[in-house]
């Protein structure tokens, strides 16, 4: 157990609909990075949070959107969503933000969603 | 852009043999890391690599990084069934400050008795 917690573990819902998932991360981290993983994609970065602010932005299509809250818990949210957007999405959660500086991120254990 | 190419992507091995897992990368980075997932779980950190020349090992699994060559290696020793699962390397690159992960496409390793 990684100490990163996400909701929910499954979730399955229709096209066009929206939905929000939630990560904490481990007690005492400021950063929350989100990634998706897909059968054909792979592992991608989403975007990053630190101490509430986003430091870092991936390959992330603009009907998604994050942000992270001051209890440092973050949500991704989904919208207009469509079949390719089937996938697992991590959270992962450090202590720094610092590029340079060892970083390691510590993963959920990620939310499935399917959209049919 | 950084590109992570991992080989060979499925890998089918007997107990008690050796392989290695073989990651290559474009753009310089001193930070790679090597990550474990099991079926519909999430990814297990099994090492963190920091610079030029390091290795590091744990039980039959050893990593080594060679950031001259951009090359990460994981080999296997005597493998077992417990083995079995999805490994992928990562690359830190920085950005705005801050880092991302650059994952390969991963190894699925099967150990058969």
């Amino acid at each position: 157990d990684s100490g990163v917690t996400q909701t929910p573990k499954h979730l399955i819902t229709a096209t066009g609909q929206r939905v929000t998932l939630r990560c904490s991360p481990r007690s005492g981290d400021l950063s929350v990075y989100w990634y998706q993983q897909s059968l054909d994609q792979g592992l991608q970065f989403l975007i990053q949070y630190y101490n509430g602010e986003e430091r870092a932005k991936g390959n992330i299509l603009e009907r998604f959107s994050a942000q992270q809250f001051p209890d440092l818990h973050s949500e991704l949210n989904l919208s207009s969503l469509e079949l390719g957007d089937s996938a697992l999405y991590f959270c992962a959660s450090s202590y720094s933000s610092l590029a340079g500086v060892y970083n390691e991120q510590f993963f959920g254990p990620g939310t499935r969603l399917t959209v049919l | 852009e950084l590109k992570v190419e991992q080989n060979p992507l499925f890998l089918s091995m007997q107990e008690g043999k050796n392989y290695t897992i073989y990651c290559n990368y474009s753009t310089t980075s001193d930070r790679l890391y090597w990550y474990r997932q099991d079926p519909g779980k999430s990814l297990e950190s099994l090492f963190v690599l920091l610079s030029n020349g390091a290795v590091k090992q744990e039980g039959r699994l050893m990593a080594s990084l060679d950031t001259k060559a951009r090359l990460s290696t994981l080999h296997i020793t005597a493998a077992v069934h417990d083995l079995s699962a999805t490994y992928f390397c990562a690359v830190a690159l920085p950005q705005g400050g801050s880092e991302k992960l650059v994952f390969g496409k991963g190894t699925k390793l099967t150990v058969n008795p």
